[in-house]
């Protein structure tokens, strides 16, 4: 079975420029989560899909931050402009979600941010 | 407001001795608790859960948790360490809290250094 995919592994842009980032769950899998991990610091979950439809957004930044998942499966999250405070490691993570009955995530290997 | 601890940022043990490394939470109602491993440049890779049954949950790569819920207690354990389990280990929760479903709540995280 294939995992989470994510591109590009590695990102180094400057302050105020946009960025996106793509992610493809594991087939199947209904939930999508978007982390932001900082340097030291444990994930910070960002926005979870369900199917296609957002479930929590609540710790986005909406004003730069963005993200889609189009026909459920496929997501991307984009950020406009990025600030230095941006710079992480932004993961994937999907589930079959509670339906499922099984609540473990599985993370893709993440895409690390340089904002300079 | 759900949380988990992870009181040590590292933990140093010898090849072949147990391990242990700690986790403490806090939870309104049953709590949902994971552990993962993030290897360098890697994504979070799960180890183990504990939904409900036995208190001593048995995971991938010999590793076990033992959950306490007198002592609010989750830690993760390995008989026999190996060099190779060298790595970052989160200490996660499953958090219900407004209407959220399966947003994980992670700890800041132990590093685990195996010396040969």
């Amino acid at each position: 079975e294939a995992g989470v995919a994510q591109s590009p592994r590695y990102k180094i842009i400057e302050k105020r420029q946009s960025v996106a980032f793509w992610c493809n769950p594991i087939s199947g899998h209904a939930t999508l989560y978007w982390y932001q991990q900082i340097l030291g610091q444990g994930p910070k979950l960002l926005i979870q899909f369900q199917n296609n439809g957002v479930v929590d957004d609540s710790q986005l930044p909406k004003d730069r931050f963005s993200a889609e998942r189009l026909k459920g499966v496929d997501s991307t999250l984009k950020i406009q402009p990025a600030k230095l405070e941006d710079s992480a490691v932004y993961l994937c993570a999907s589930s079959l979600g509670e339906r499922g009955g099984t609540y473990e995530q599985y993370f893709g290997p993440g895409t690390r941010l340089t904002v300079t | 407001a759900q949380s988990v601890a992870q009181p040590e940022d590292q933990v140093n043990v010898a090849e072949g001795n147990p391990l242990t490394v700690k986790c403490t939470y806090s939870v309104s109602g049953n709590p949902y608790l994971f552990w993962y491993v993030q290897y360098p440049n890697r994504g979070l890779q799960f180890l183990l859960k504990y939904i409900t049954g036995d208190n001593l949950v048995k995971g991938s790569y010999g590793f076990e948790a033992e959950f306490n819920k007198s002592q609010t207690s989750f830690h993760l354990k390995k008989p026999s360490a190996l060099v190779s389990d060298s790595a970052l280990y989160f200490c996660a929760v499953r958090d219900r809290v407004g209407g959220a479903t399966n947003k994980l709540i992670f700890g800041t995280g132990t590093l685990l250094a195996v010396q040969p």
